[in-house]
């Protein structure tokens, strides 16, 4: 079945301790992205991939990063997380720019 | 910043009647899209547009672009109380990579 997973789904941890939201696609696509999600401001996006190894800014950038070793696997990064970095994030992955196929989320607690 | 802006925030209809939303963004564009998320799980990739079409249909679901006001819409017909969600428009820009979404209309459908 085609799909992007993410994990976890749920998380809720401390300010300052580090933590990596996996997402993994099976649709060989080339352009993978995360956003975030927040009451009243939408989608906004934080890192995207065109391909292996290239990686660029979105939206929302600071206090995340990225890596794209490998085409399937495109990893969500938080450093040193903040209670500003509270929501709800979201892997997509697409052969383009065209239909992008969403995770099924993750909803991310900082306290 | 969030380069697409749907209009309204919310709508509320009956079952049957046809539903409008709306959607403005700021700069060119390569296409646009049209997504809806159920209650905070994933977005679903529902119809594409690109810039050099005027209008689009997929079952009960018609689409226009008017690149000159840099508007679209999403007519949804015959809607069900099914159709109840967010729908969101985002844009592929046409002088990078990034994909922005707007922050969505809530559409309820009453039975």
């Amino acid at each position: 079945e085609a799909q992007v997973t993410q994990n976890p789904r749920y998380l809720i941890t401390v300010t300052g301790k580090k933590l990596t939201v996996t997402c993994s696609q099976n649709m060989n696509h080339e352009y993978m992205s995360w956003y975030r999600q927040d009451p009243g401001l939408g989608l906004r996006q934080i890192y995207y991939s065109m391909n292996v190894e290239v990686t660029d800014k979105g939206d929302v950038p600071e206090g995340y990063k990225v890596s794209r070793k490998e085409k399937r696997n495109f990893p969500l990064i938080l450093e040193s997380p903040s209670p500003n970095q509270t929501s709800l994030y979201f892997c997509a992955s697409s052969p383009g720019r065209d239909e992008q196929f969403f995770g099924p989320g993750t909803r991310l607690t900082v306290l | 910043s969030q380069q697409g802006e749907e209009d309204p925030q919310a709508l509320s209809i009956q079952e049957g009647e046809n539903a409008t939303m709306n959607c403005s963004y700021k700069t060119s564009i390569n296409n646009l899209q049209w997504y809806r998320q159920n209650s905070g799980r994933g977005l679903v990739h529902l119809i594409l547009i690109r810039s050099n079409e005027r209008e689009k249909h997929s079952g009960r679901l018609r689409v226009t672009l008017d690149t000159s006001k840099k508007s679209s819409s999403l007519l949804i017909t015959a809607s069900r109380a099914a159709d109840t969600a967010s729908y969101f428009c985002a844009t592929a820009l046409y002088n990078n990579n990034d994909m922005r979404f707007g922050a969505g209309t809530r559409l309820t459908v009453k039975p």
